[in-house]
């Protein structure tokens, strides 16, 4: 089955920076790969998802790359802002009547003013 | 529309007890999913269903039970609750033709 692989587990920036986690899957048929974010005590939130016939997809500071030959992709952050703190989820799915999404472990992304 | 409901947001169970754990949606969604989450461990897929009628298991099935008897309702089930299943439940649904999983707000659940 599908296995997805997340890093860094923790990351911390300084307010403007920006902020890159990573997430590498096993199945190369796995073609829907949205991000989630989760603040403390609160459901998963979807901010952004890309499906696998786009390399690249952006919402304003927010940007997910997916490179298919190597089978990892990337969410980008900008300009980051201390509400950006939260963990940070990324997934990926098989089309085509399956519901299973498999879930990274999750990065936690600090953001110091 | 409420969207997804779970009920309810916090349970405290002794091992070996039984309960069910609700989840409600009324946005008429086919896809319907159970997940638990444990601290560095990410969300695991428990048990979905793809309709009234149809289940099938996930990545972590034991110890849970599901049953779809209409389009709104996927009640997750644990019939001898084991400490190892102490954990934060969240229930999730779709429409079939999109991809945004909407999520309850979750159960806090702890086994003793």
């Amino acid at each position: 089955g599908e296995n997805v692989e997340q890093h860094p587990s923790t990351l911390s920036v300084q307010e403007g920076d920006s902020a890159v986690i990573k997430c590498t899957y096993s199945d190369s048929a796995s073609n829907y790969f949205p991000w989630y974010k989760q603040e403390l005590g609160k459901r998963p939130q979807l901010i952004i998802d890309i499906r696998s016939n786009v390399g690249e997809k952006k919402d304003q500071r927010i940007a997910v790359t997916l490179n298919k030959t190597a089978k990892h992709f990337s969410l980008h952050i900008t300009e980051t802002q201390p509400e950006d703190s939260a963990v940070y989820f990324c997934a990926a799915r098989t089309q085509g009547g399956s519901e299973k999404l498999v879930f990274g472990k999750g990065t936690k992304l600090t953001v110091n003013p | 529309n409420a969207g997804v409901t779970q009920t309810p947001k916090f349970q405290v169970l002794k091992t070996g007890q039984s309960m069910t754990l609700q989840c409600a949606q009324d946005m008429n969604h086919e896809y319907m999913s159970w997940y638990r989450q444990d601290p560095g461990m990410g969300l695991r897929l428990i048990h979905y269903s793809v309709g009234a009628g149809i289940t099938d298991q996930g990545e972590v099935p034991n110890g849970y039970n599901v049953s779809r008897s209409t389009t709104e309702d996927f009640p997750l089930r644990l019939l001898s609750a084991a400490p190892s299943q102490t954990s934060v439940y969240f229930c999730a649904s779709r429409p079939p033709s999109g991809n945004i999983q909407y999520f309850g707000a979750g159960t806090r659940l702890s086994v003793l």
